[in-house]
């Protein structure tokens, strides 16, 4: 079935350092990716998404490229702030079928 | 974008009674509705798939006389936790769903706490 593996953290970062989260992916047919972010205490948000292959999806700073060929979708920001500190999940939306796969998440802290 | 609507967004309750946990989505129909539980740290588990007007499609490993659910118009499920016991406090969260390759849109999330 398909499945999304996502870098595991917590990462810790400085402000206005790089940030890389990596995705990949395996599924069949053509799915949609997105990168959702949760705030503590809070549900999820889309933070930006790519429908097909070479798609790059960009929101807030953050961007990701659907690439079929590597069957990734890693999130970089080029310089974070304390207020990206929350968990990023990369996310699969099938194209026939209603289930969502989920990454584990991954917890970012951005440090002042 | 499209808005969905949980609530109550946090909940105390007393083993043994039951809770109400409300999702509405605001502007748009969400003929599909889907059911998480959230563990602290970890990433969200499906518990259910609502459909409007039809039975609910629960994961394997999910008590359906436990967790009721309802969806009973295109805007609103309701998830009930039967006779809460303190292991059923967790984070609950609901959403809704654009079709096949589309988007999820989720709610805020519902913190329930069973003492």
């Amino acid at each position: 079935g398909d499945s999304v593996t996502q870098m595991e953290g917590p990462v810790t970062l400085s402000e206005e350092a790089f940030l890389t989260i990596n995705c990949t992916y395996t599924a069949t047919g053509y799915p949609s990716l997105f990168w959702y972010v949760q705030y503590p205490g809070e549900g999820l948000q889309l933070l930006l998404k790519a429908t097909k292959a070479d798609d790059k999806g960009s929101n807030k700073g953050f961007e990701a490229t659907y690439r079929k060929e590597t069957t990734s979708f890693h999130l970089e920001k080029g310089s974070v702030q304390v207020s990206d500190s929350a968990v990023y999940f990369c996310v699969l939306s099938p194209s026939n079928d209603y289930k969502l796969s989920f990454g584990a998440g991954t917890t970012v802290t951005v440090r002042a | 974008g499209a808005v969905v609507s949980q609530h109550p967004s946090w909940v105390i309750c007393k083993s043994g009674t039951s809770v109400k946990i409300e999702c509405r989505s605001l502007d748009f129909q969400a003929t599909t509705m889907f059911w998480y539980r959230q563990f602290p740290k970890q990433s969200l588990m499906l518990m259910a798939t609502s459909n409007e007007g039809s039975k609910a499609t629960y994961e394997q490993g999910v008590e359906k006389d436990k967790f009721l659910i309802n969806h009973a118009s295109l805007t609103l499920s309701t998830l009930t936790v039967t006779s809460a016991h303190p292991e059923d406090s967790s984070f609950y969260i609901c959403s809704a769903w654009t079709g096949a390759g589309g988007e999820a849109f989720f709610g805020q999330g519902t913190r329930l706490t069973v003492v």
